[in-house]
């Protein structure tokens, strides 16, 4: 059974950092493309970005470049969101995903003073 | 950026009823194109993915169609299970996109 787990969400001030972690488990995690998505209160989805099976390549949000990281271990099955200069519209639920397939429960970050 | 266009934004239906959302992107997408469904409180749901291959474990009450620019999800008769929000999202071009939702309510 495929299983991913979101972890790292907090309140944290404008300004601030914080990283998400995402285990994942029963399926190949090497091989496969990653990504992170948001959905703020009371509003629709929003792609954050996504990381190749490999680490080579990511992809970002217009929204997030220069402020997010994505990365991952293929050694530990983790994916990560490493988020700096948080601002309060980056209050979301994140949720980490194998996009057309698997998606985990999220966790939710506040940005907030 | 590919703009993704969800149609309508809210639809009331019965159960037995068949429903169909329309989703259409700003430019061609090929068949690079899923649906999600999201019930309130809880993580969104894989139902389709290349436009009209069922997730597995999706029963086939849904289907999903189109290539291009304009695609539709049908569900074919609505069961109480199926009041939700659904998402289509287009994964042909970064940055990838989502529509806007539409949500799904019981009349």
């Amino acid at each position: 059974e495929v299983q991913l787990l979101e972890s790292g969400g907090d309140l944290v001030q404008p300004g601030g950092s914080l990283r998400l972690s995402c285990a994942a488990s029963g399926f190949t995690f090497s091989t496969s493309a990653m990504s992170w998505v948001r959905q703020a209160p009371r509003k629709g989805l929003e792609w954050v970005s996504t990381i190749s099976g490999s680490g080579g390549s990511s992809y970002y949000a217009d929204s997030v470049k220069g402020r997010f990281t994505i990365s991952r271990d293929n050694s530990k099955n983790t994916l990560y969101l490493q988020m700096n200069s948080l601002r309060a519209e980056d209050t979301a639920v994140y949720y980490c995903a194998q996009l057309t397939s698997h998606w985990g429960q999220g966790t939710l970050v506040t940005v907030s003073s | 950026d590919i703009q993704m266009t969800q149609s309508p934004s809210s639809l009331s239906a019965s159960v037995g009823d068949r429903v169909t959302i329309t989703c259409r992107a700003s430019q061609g997408i090929s068949n690079n194109l899923a649906w999600f469904q999201q019930k309130p409180g809880k993580a969104p749901k894989s139902l389709i993915y290349g436009a009209s291959s069922l997730h597995s474990g999706v029963p086939s009450n849904f289907s999903g169609s189109g290539s291009g620019t304009d695609f539709t999800l049908t569900l074919i008769s609505l069961q109480p299970e199926d009041f939700a929000t659904y998402y289509c999202q287009q994964y042909n071009n970064y940055p990838f996109t989502f529509g806007q939702g539409t949500k799904l309510e019981i009349k």
